[in-house]
């Protein structure tokens, strides 16, 4: 069954540092790898996706992942952190469906970032 | 162009009843899935609805039920309600096939709390 692991439950960054935040997944085939965030008492947005092709894809709000698959990672990145970016960001995995297109996700726990100024 | 939106924003139920919650999809989109966020926790995937059936389903009891209407809006319905079905139940939808790429779109949630 896929999985996905998300290391860091709390990360306190401050305003222009630089983040990294991690995610592993397991899954059996080619996957698809999405980070979303949550603000408080909202539902989620997506930041940026992986499908295929170039592992380091761009997203949205100045945000980039890379896709490792030696090291089963897909990693969200950004190189100067705003106050506005303080929410909670998932990493998830997309199932193989029985048709291509509608894949059910499977989230990780979540990691809490906190922007210090 | 509305997104996804979900009703009620929220609601308090007490042990043992049913609830029925509501989602429409984004225009153009013809799949809704349903995700529950309990408190602390990332979404658990609950099922997905496309013409108007049930595809896929997640780890979830029977209690779990819902529905799909022709004009792809969706329900999601809970019977015999725990205090552990408290949590944030998420709709998501999905634009038809045909494109080489695709992305589920978030409503906002519905907060149901069970006492």
């Amino acid at each position: 069954a896929q999985s996905v692991t998300q290391p860091d439950i709390h990360i306190t960054v401050s305003e222009g540092a630089s983040l990294e935040l991690r995610c592993n997944y397991s899954y059996g085939a080619t996957p698809y790898l999405f980070w979303y965030v949550q603000s408080p008492g909202q539902g989620l947005q997506l930041l940026l996706k992986y499908f295929s092709g170039d592992t380091l894809v761009q997203g949205i709000k100045g945000f980039e992942a890379e896709f490792k698959r030696s090291q089963s990672s897909f990693n969200l990145r950004k190189p100067s952190v705003h106050w506005s970016d303080a929410a909670e960001y998932f990493c998830a995995v997309g199932s193989r469906p029985m048709d291509t297109g509608r894949r059910a996700l499977t989230f990780g726990s979540g990691t809490r970032l906190q922007v210090q100024p | 162009d509305a997104g996804v939106t979900q009703s009620p924003t929220h609601l308090i139920k007490t042990r043992g009843q049913q609830v029925t919650l509501r989602c429409s999809p984004k225009s153009g989109h013809d799949t809704v899935s349903w995700y529950q966020q309990a408190l602390g926790q990332g979404p658990q995937f609950i099922f997905q609805y496309y013409e108007e059936e049930e595809r896929q389903r997640g780890n979830f009891p029977d209690r779990f039920s819902g529905h799909q209407f022709p004009n792809y809006s969706s329900e999601l319905n809970v019977n015999a309600l725990l205090l552990g079905d408290s949590a944030l139940y998420l709709c998501a939808s999905t634009r038809p096939l045909g494109g080489s790429t695709y992305e589920q779109y978030f409503g906002p949630g519905t907060r149901l709390t069970v006492t």
